[in-house]
């Protein structure tokens, strides 16, 4: 199983900020990496598939890099509604497995 | 659109039984392949199960392995998680959610919530 740490836990920013958020797998595996956003009581929202693949309606402030073992997502400009938990999630192998969340704050 | 909505979650006893069931609309539900996952509190995100649009293949991770079975009717467009032996830490939020290519979700629905608990 291929275990997906993300770090840090918890990033305090203020809007207007860039915000990279950090994903690393226990096991090297292609690009299959997607990024989620989920806002209290809602589901999770795709943003990223494929590493660096933007999914439909998803602005451009959003992008994902990486391959191998280390995948980064980052914000570059922070607006108020991107204040939220993102997860990233290999889509690689199974069982498809996610990480254990950033949760993004206003400082 | 693509719609789906889960129902079928409730309170259940340790050692019961629960299907659950996702209605889904707004796409061709026999082209995706389908997946529940799961939410605990406090914990991680968590893919249980997994179908192909065709049905004939699915996966199941090893915390639910022999205990669930998903399946789905595609006459009905509808995805179903029947579960059994359940046990205090199957208590979470479930998700339906779809795959229109790769393994990510591209769709989810809004869960249903089950507890299970004496």
């Amino acid at each position: 199983e291929i275990v997906l740490t993300q770090s840090p836990a918890t990033l305090s920013m203020s809007p207007g900020d860039r915000a990279t958020l950090s994903c690393r797998a226990s096991q090297s595996f292609s690009s299959y990496l997607a990024w989620y956003q989920q806002k209290p009581g809602q589901a999770p929202r795709l943003l990223i598939y494929d590493a660096s693949n933007r999914a439909t309606g998803i602005p451009a402030r959003f992008s994902g890099s990486g391959s191998g073992t280390d995948f980064t997502l980052t914000i570059s400009s922070l607006e108020p509604e991107d204040f939220a938990v993102y997860y990233c999630q290999q889509h690689s192998n199974w069982p498809l497995t996610f990480g254990g969340g950033t949760k993004v704050e206003i400082k | 659109e693509v719609q789906l909505l889960e129902s079928g979650g409730g309170l259940v006893q340790p050692g019961g039984s629960l299907r659950l069931s996702c209605a889904a609309s707004g796409f061709t539900f026999s082209s995706y392949a389908m997946s529940w996952v799961r939410q605990a509190p406090g914990k991680r995100l968590e893919c249980v199960s997994s179908v192909t649009g065709s049905g004939h293949t699915t996966h199941y991770a090893d915390s639910v392995k022999g205990r669930f079975t998903i399946s789905r009717d595609n006459s009905k467009n509808t995805l179903y998680l029947q579960m059994h032996s359940l046990r205090a830490e199957d208590t979470a939020l479930y998700f339906c959610a779809g795959h229109s290519a790769g393994y990510y979700f591209d769709s989810w629905g809004q869960g249903t919530l089950v507890t299970v608990s004496s």
